[in-house]
């Protein structure tokens, strides 16, 4: 596709629930990035792929959150146990390396 | 970390002016982005502009690396400039970028 894409766009679960955020980035892009966005903020870091691995995974907020990018290309948030405090807008971004990043549309989560 | 501070944080202004967004960071970056984010939510790129000068159309934006700020001129505001600016910079160069707040621009017909 021309851009990135995100699945789904609103996700609505029961706290305690299991749920996967998904990505698609640019077409050749090897760098891959998860944001969050709360009401009123800039987004804020999670984590951060070159290829298939993790390059930084600094700003998952805790062992609930999860992602993985097995084939380099889509990558999927996986948060177990959610909590009220998920509730937010999930970015993804994509680049090539160095290079200026190109944002989805974003999930907004909500977490009741 | 870096720390990113963008101001005003809010700005008011009539169709047809002119104004001037700023971003100051704490330290040396590789990378700095201007986006804006639409009432939809989408971040739209403006300018990557880790130094010097660019224009596009009526925006413009000038980066002083060595005085650690950035400033985004918008010329001859339209109803469709509203929304919330972010500057985002990245000390490492690894891409992973630091957002300020924002500055949420409102333009009135």
């Amino acid at each position: 596709g021309a851009g990135v894409s995100q699945t789904p766009s609103n996700k609505v679960t029961e706290k305690g629930k299991y749920v996967e955020l998904r990505c698609d980035p640019i077409s050749g892009h090897t760098a891959l990035y998860w944001y969050r966005q709360s009401l009123g903020q800039g987004p804020e870091f999670l984590i951060y792929f070159q290829g298939t691995g993790a390059a930084d995974d600094s700003g998952l907020p805790n062992d609930r959150f999860f992602a993985v990018r097995p084939e380099g290309s889509v990558s999927t948030l996986k948060i177990q146990r959610t909590e009220r405090g998920d509730s937010a807008v999930y970015l993804c971004a994509s680049s090539l390396m160095g290079t200026e990043q190109f944002f989805g549309p974003g999930t907004r989560l909500t977490v009741l | 970390g870096i720390q990113v501070e963008q101001s005003p944080p809010d700005l008011i202004l009539q169709e047809g002016a002119n104004s001037t967004l700023r971003c100051n960071f704490s330290d040396s970056v590789n990378n700095l982005q201007w986006f804006h984010q639409n009432p939809w939510g989408q971040l739209i790129n403006l300018f990557y502009i880790p130094s010097g000068t660019k224009q596009n159309g009526r925006l413009s934006a000038t980066t002083v690396a060595t005085e650690r700020y950035s400033l985004l001129y918008i010329s001859s505001s339209q109803t469709t400039d509203s929304g919330v600016y972010f500057c985002a910079v990245d000390d490492t160069n690894a891409g992973k970028s630091t957002f300020g707040d924002g500055t949420t621009l409102t333009v009135k017909p």
